[in-house]
């Protein structure tokens, strides 16, 4: 989890709010990614960026924005929260293009009421 | 069908044993793959990857890949109590940062002292 940060690591929210979760690379790296972690499903993308306001869909990005202002900073947002939302929320970012080689943050779990 | 299928265990050995985690898949694109390593409440770390088929060996692991069979497999010698944890496997398409990790649904192995 070295140079990956994320913020809140726990937060329990109410459907129909809106919810933003942090990350924070201090690598330089140029990638980042969101990932969901559901049991039966495993990690999927929700969106990535490949530099400062360049991002892009994923396989799970119906219901969530991402935007990224800074190199170190992608954010996520869930516009109005919904049950289905309840995960396990993973920033990743990686270095070069081949991305098979990517370092996890520490994980926030998102519980929505 | 799920691009990616991966046995979720449990798993339980005695400490010592040989672990075979395994996974199939069915993109015949897929040239990256990689096996992750995840400890409870943390994140995913990359534990190895190959390019293509063949083996490949890193200490007690080996990672095995056969496109003919669309299947791969981690190996672990000598099992210890702290290889405990989920394993994923991931692959991915050629370069380029749009061919996407897609990930299996992650195998838990305990390994008993």
């Amino acid at each position: 989890d070295a140079g990956i940060t994320q913020s809140p690591r726990h937060k329990v929210t109410e459907t129909g709010t809106p919810v933003t979760l942090r990350c924070h690379q201090t690598e330089n790296h140029r990638y980042m990614y969101w990932y969901r972690q559901d049991p039966g499903h495993g990690l999927r993308l929700i969106h990535y960026s490949y530099g400062v306001k360049d991002t892009d869909k994923g396989e799970v990005s119906d219901g969530y924005s991402v935007s990224r202002s800074k190199t170190e900073d992608f954010l996520l947002t869930l516009e109005s929260a919904t049950s289905s939302q309840t995960s396990v929320y993973f920033c990743a970012i990686s270095q070069r293009d081949i991305s098979y080689e990517q370092y996890f943050g520490p994980g926030t779990r998102l519980t929505v009421t | 069908q799920k691009e990616v299928e991966q046995d979720p265990g449990p798993l339980s050995v005695p400490e010592g044993a040989i672990v075979s985690l395994n996974c199939t898949y069915s993109n015949s694109a897929f040239q990256y793959f990689m096996w992750y390593r995840q400890y409870s409440r943390k994140g995913p770390e990359l534990l190895m990857y190959t390019y293509s088929s063949g083996n490949k060996e890193d200490g007690r692991f080996t990672a095995q890949v056969d496109k003919s069979s669309k299947y791969i497999s981690l190996f672990i010698r000598d099992s210890q109590p702290s290889d405990s944890a989920t394993y994923l496997c991931a692959m991915k398409g050629g370069g380029g940062a749009t061919n996407k990790l897609i990930f299996g649904t992650g195998t838990l192995l305990a390994v008993q002292p």
